[in-house]
Formats: C-alpha cells, structure tokens, sequence
C-alpha cells in the first residue's frame, strides 16, 4: 500500500527566506509524485509534479522537488519566500489502480511567514 | 472555464437530516472524485467515478451515496448525518487515471449538530 509521510506540521520562515518542506514516501514501483498547497477556505492546486526522467521538477509560483528514489523523498524547495506563500502543502503520491487513480495524500505541512 | 464549482460553501445539518452536495465539471474530465478532509488527517477519498454511468467505493464511503448520470455532474449524497460527518468535502475531476492532474473545487464546509 502506499503512503505518504510529512513529518512537519507546521514550519515558520521569515520573508525572503529559503523553504524546505520535507515528503517522504512508501510505494513499491516508481510512483507518481505531486504537491498541492491549499489557502485558506480555498481547493488544492497543484504546484508540481514527477512522473519519471529528470529528477529535479519545476512548477509554478518558483517551487521546485526533487526525486530522491534512494530516500524515498521529494522534498519541495524555494529559494526565497513570499508572504503570499503562506498556506498549507500536501504532497501526494498516485498510482493507477485498477480503474482510477489512487491520490495518496500526506497530512500537511501549515507554513507561515513572518515579515 | 469555470472548472470544478461545488455547492453550497457551507451548510449546518441536524443529526438525521439529508443533503446533496453539488459538483459540477466543464473540462469534459471522465474521471470524478469526492474527497473529505479532516484537521491534521489529509484527505480522504469517499468515492470516485470513471465516467458517466460508473462509480465506486474510496477509502471512507460509509453514510454516503453517489451517482453519475452525466460527465459534468457527481453530487455526494448523505442520507442520515451523524457528527461524524462533520468536515470539509471537495470535489475533484481529472483528465485520466494514474498521473494525470487532479483539479479540485473549492469545498463544502459541512458541520453536523
């Protein structure tokens, strides 16, 4: 079965900062990665995702992951922090199974962000 | 393109009493999901649907109905609320199964009493 572990349940940066938010994952094959984050009273949007080949991912809003298959990770980065990043960050992993996909979701990890 | 809309925003419900909850998709996606969240447990899948016609059991599909008679369409359904309930639900719609993108709605805020 696969799941997903985020061991942070909250973190706070100051603006301008840099941001590691951590994922670590359990699955059998190579899985299909993903990070959403969530504003507040908001749907999840995705950030970024990995399906295979190059092991660094951008995504949007200057985020970026990388696939470590040795540690099982895929930790999101950003090099410098905005107040509007404050929100929560689920990481997810998907596989296909049988008919659907089964979204494994993390717990999330709330960020916030002081001036 | 107004993506995955859901309705209502937020409604109370008496112990025993019955709800839909509404999703509508206009990105013509087959596949259909209907999620809930709970503080610090991530989301949960309750049901989800490959297209028109065909759905299925998630994670945590007890107290809850579903059906899909069209492609833009999948409301959630409580027959009997219990405070178990209680939770933010969203739906969400994707292009194919295994990686393809989920896009989700905003959420119904559902509180039981």
């Amino acid at each position: 079965a696969q799941s997903v572990t985020q061991p942070d349940i909250h973190i706070t940066v100051s603006e301008g900062a840099s941001l590691e938010l951590r994922c670590n994952y359990s699955y059998g094959a190579t899985p299909y990665l993903f990070w959403y984050v969530q504003s507040p009273g908001q749907g999840l949007q995705l950030l970024l995702k990995y399906f295979s080949g190059d092991t660094l991912v951008q995504g949007i809003k200057g985020f970026e992951a990388e696939f470590k298959r040795s540690q099982s990770s895929f930790n999101l980065r950003k090099p410098s922090v905005h107040w509007s990043d404050a929100a929560e960050y689920f990481c997810a992993v998907g596989a296909r199974a049988g008919g659907y996909q089964k979204v494994t979701f993390g717990t999330g990890t709330k960020l916030q962000v002081i001036p | 393109n107004a993506g995955v809309t859901q309705t209502p925003k937020f409604r109370i419900l008496k112990i025993g009493q019955s709800m839909t909850l509404q999703c509508t998709q206009d990105m013509n996606h087959n596949y259909m999901y209907w999620y809930r969240q709970d503080p610090g447990m991530g989301l949960k899948l309750i049901y989800y649907s490959v297209g028109a016609g065909i759905t299925d059991k998630g994670e945590v599909p007890n107290g809850y109905n579903v059906s899909r008679s069209t492609t833009e369409d999948f409301p959630l359904r409580l027959e009997l609320a219990a405070p178990s309930q209680t939770s933010v639900y969203f739906c969400a719609s994707s292009n194919g199964p295994g990686g393809e993108t989920q896009y989700f709605g905003p959420g119904t805020r559902l509180l039981v009493l």
